[in-house]
């Protein structure tokens, strides 16, 4: 139990143009997402948390309006990065609990921005 | 301010060399404590919570512990496959929210 799937697991883009990366919970409802970012050789940094039919949180120093969170159901989470550019190129993985405190994980989504 | 320490930073283990991975932590009101395992390119998969101290969790080679200011994974005979980077996190920062340590990256030689 507990399976987070993302989509899609790598994507290439051009400078300016906007990606969306999907956080899928297959097996339980996930009220609560999570977005992290990971940079090599680095840990997770958090991003934002995700509600279920509410406004995103973000983390200090995470510009809402360039990645742009939608939890429309209970089992979807969508990250889209606007106007992505070569800095924002990073492997981004989302996380969902079943209700505790425990964590599951995506297997994530690497970009690539050109 | 919550911190989670992990050393060493990176650990280089010949096949059936048994080690101990630390995880120290300073957080006000211990919640729990998690340890995942990142392969490169892939997101962390879950092994355990600890939520008291004394308490310990097993699976196959790896064995958590967990006591009032850190947590040791200790890894028995390790296999190349164990190799990996061992993360660990404690509750922090709000509801249901999380920080990590930086990790401690594992390499098994054969």
């Amino acid at each position: 139990g507990a399976v987070v799937s993302q989509h899609p697991s790598w994507v290439i883009c051009k400078s300016g143009t906007s990606v969306k990366i999907e956080c899928r919970s297959l097996d339980f409802q996930a009220t609560t997402m999570f977005w992290y970012r990971q940079f090599p050789k680095q840990s997770l940094m958090l991003m934002a948390t995700s509600n279920e039919g509410s406004k995103a949180t973000y983390e200090q120093g995470v510009e809402k309006d360039k990645f742009l969170i939608n939890h429309a159901s209970l089992t979807l989470s969508t990250l889209t990065v606007t106007s992505a550019h070569p800095e924002d190129s990073s492997f981004y993985i989302c996380s969902s609990t079943t209700g505790e405190e425990t964590q599951y994980f995506g297997p994530g989504t690497r970009l690539l921005v050109l | 301010e919550d911190q989670v320490t992990q050393s060493p930073e990176a650990l280089r283990l010949q096949e059936g060399e048994s080690s101990s991975l630390n995880c120290s932590y300073t957080v006000s009101g211990l919640r729990g404590l998690f340890w995942y395992r990142q392969d490169p390119g892939k997101g962390p998969e879950f092994l355990f919570t600890l939520y008291s101290a004394g308490e310990e969790k097993e699976k196959e080679r790896l064995k958590a512990t967990l006591t009032k200011k850190e947590s040791f994974l200790h890894i028995t005979a390790p296999k190349p496959e164990d190799s990996a980077t061992y993360l660990c996190a404690v509750p922090s920062g709000g509801y249901q929210k999380v920080t990590f340590g930086t990790g401690t990256k594992l390499q098994v030689i054969p």
